[in-house]
C-alpha cells in the first residue's frame, strides 16, 4: 500500500498522559500536513511541513501540541496532558508540489479518546 | 481562513433521486476543492475549481463555481447506495496551504 499511513489507528487514554501519533506520507511528498476532526465537523487544520520545516501553524495548536518531521519524510504529533477536549480523529495528509492542482492526500486518522 | 458554510447539513434521498449540496462563502474564494467521506473513512480528493462560472463532471458528478466566486454547488445525479458519505468543500486561502473545510453535508441514500 502505497498511500498516507497512520499509526495507530485508535488511541485511549487518561487526561492528563501523553500522547504521539504518527503519520508515514506517500513516498517523495514533500508537503505534510495535521487535520483535526470531530464528530459531525469538516477537518481543521493543525499544522504543515515542507520537507523537514514546519512552515504554518494553526491557533488551534496549542503549546501542549508539538508536531516534527526531522528527516523531511514521517512526521509524529505529540499531545502533552491531554484533556478531555482533545478526543477527535488526528488527520494526516501529503502532498507533492508542482502541478496546477495540489491534491491533499489523506491517511485513515488516528482517532483519540480521553477519558 | 476564509469561511465556508455548506447546506443542507443532511440529506436523505430514495436511490435513483437526484442531490445536490451548496457551499457558499461571504468573501471571493481563490479556488473551491471537493472531498467526499465515506462513514468510517478519511477525506478523498474529487475536484478542484478555479475559475469563475466553471463546470466540471466526473460521471454522474457536476461541480459548478459560482460567477462571483462565492459560491459552489456539487449535483450527483441519480444517486446510488455507493454515493453514502459526508460531501465537503474547502478553500485554499491566497499564499496558504491549509485547507478551510466546511462543516460538510451527510448524504444518505435509502436503496
Amino acid at each position: 500500500d502505497t498511500g498516507v499511513s497512520q499509526d495507530p489507528r485508535h488511541k485511549i487514554t487518561k487526561r492528563g498522559q501523553n500522547v504521539t501519533f504518527r503519520c508515514d506520507p506517500i513516498s517523495e511528498h514533500n508537503r505534510l500536513y495535521w487535520y483535526r476532526q470531530t464528530l459531525g465537523q469538516g477537518p481543521e487544520f493543525l499544522t504543515y511541513f515542507q520537507n523537514e520545516a514546519q512552515l504554518e501553524k494553526s491557533r488551534l495548536l496549542s503549546d501542549r501540541f508539538s508536531a516534527e518531521r526531522p528527516k523531511g519524510s514521517f512526521s509524529t504529533l505529540e499531545i502533552q496532558r491531554t484533556e478531555q477536549g482533545d478526543s477527535a480523529m488526528y488527520l494526516c495528509a501529503s502532498s507533492l508540489v508542482g502541478g496546477r492542482v495540489e491534491t491533499q492526500y489523506f491517511g485513515p486518522g488516528t482517532r483519540l479518546l480521553v477519558l | 481562513g476564509q469561511q465556508v458554510m455548506q447546506i443542507p447539513q443532511y440529506q436523505h434521498v430514495q436511490e435513483g433521486e437526484d442531490f445536490t449540496t451548496y457551499c457558499n462563502s461571504s468573501t471571493t474564494l481563490s479556488n473551491i476543492q471537493w472531498y467526499k467521506q465515506r462513514p468510517g473513512g478519511h477525506p478523498v480528493f474529487l475536484i478542484q475549481l478555479v475559475k469563475s462560472g466553471e463546470v466540471k463532471k466526473q460521471k454522474r458528478l457536476t461541480f459548478q463555481f459560482g460567477e462571483a466566486k462565492k459560491n459552489s454547488s456539487l449535483h450527483i445525479t441519480a444517486t446510488q447506495t455507493t454515493d453514502v458519505g459526508t460531501y465537503f468543500c474547502a478553500n485554499k486561502d491566497t499564499g496558504r496551504r491549509a485547507l478551510t473545510f466546511g462543516s460538510g453535508t451527510r448524504l444518505q441514500v435509502q436503496p
